[in-house]
């Protein structure tokens, strides 16, 4: 069974204070793993999807980083803005679903 | 163009009683899903459909849960005889096929059961 682990649950950053957000996952077959942002009272918004080791992806403030076994999101001089809760998901093997975290809940304070 | 869209947006009911959701996916999408996230859970996959495939239903947690989607088109996803443990967000997202493909999330509905 597919499993996804994001940590740390809650990270509060100042604002341009830099870091990192993690997502380890066990998957048979990985077809891709998924950024999503979500803020509250909303549906997730997409951001990245990476398919294979040693691939990164770029959006702003964001990069995304995958090995065979976790996946980073590196935040670069966050602003307020960047607050939100981060999940992480995968597709694997034949099923067609995305296993998910539980999410990082990322606070940026001016 | 317009994203995956969820009606209704808010829902209470109270135990016992029956509800439908509602999502369209986008314009095109041959794959549809729903998921439910419950406070402090992450989001839990209920079921999958793809053109006109049987839907993959391995996710459903009971008989009193049932999906149906017209052609590629709108879904609906039924709860019967509601407990206070369906009470959570229940999402739906679309994408182009199933494969590897990126899926979009509507807003969601936000169910609280009584």
């Amino acid at each position: 069974e597919d499993q996804v682990t994001q940590s740390p649950e809650a990270l509060r950053l100042q604002e341009g204070e830099s870091s990192s957000l993690n997502c380890s996952y066990t998957v048979s077959g990985l077809r891709g793993l998924f950024w999503y942002r979500q803020d509250p009272g909303k549906g997730p918004e997409f951001l990245f999807t990476l398919y294979s080791a040693g691939e990164e992806k770029e959006k702003e403030r964001l990069k995304a980083t995958l090995t065979k076994k976790e996946s980073f999101l590196h935040i670069t001089a966050p602003k307020p803005e960047d607050s939100a809760t981060y999940l992480c998901a995968v597709q694997g093997g034949s099923n067609y679903k995305l296993t998910f975290g539980k999410g990082t809940l990322l606070t940026v304070n001016p | 163009g317009a994203g995956v869209s969820q009606s209704p947006s808010n829902k209470v009911t109270e135990k016992g009683k029956d509800v439908e959701l509602r999502c369209d996916p986008i314009s095109g999408h041959t794959a549809l899903y729903w998921y439910r996230q419950r406070l402090g859970q992450g989001l839990e996959f209920l079921i999958y459909f793809q053109g006109n495939s049987a839907p993959d239903k391995s996710g459903l947690p009971s008989d009193r849960f049932s999906a149906e989607r017209t052609g590629e088109s709108v879904s609906t996803l039924t709860i019967q005889r509601t407990q206070q443990e369906d009470s959570a967000v229940y999402l739906c997202a679309s994408s182009w096929t199933g494969e590897g493909e990126t899926q979009y999330f509507g807003p969601g509905t936000r169910l609280l059961v009584l």
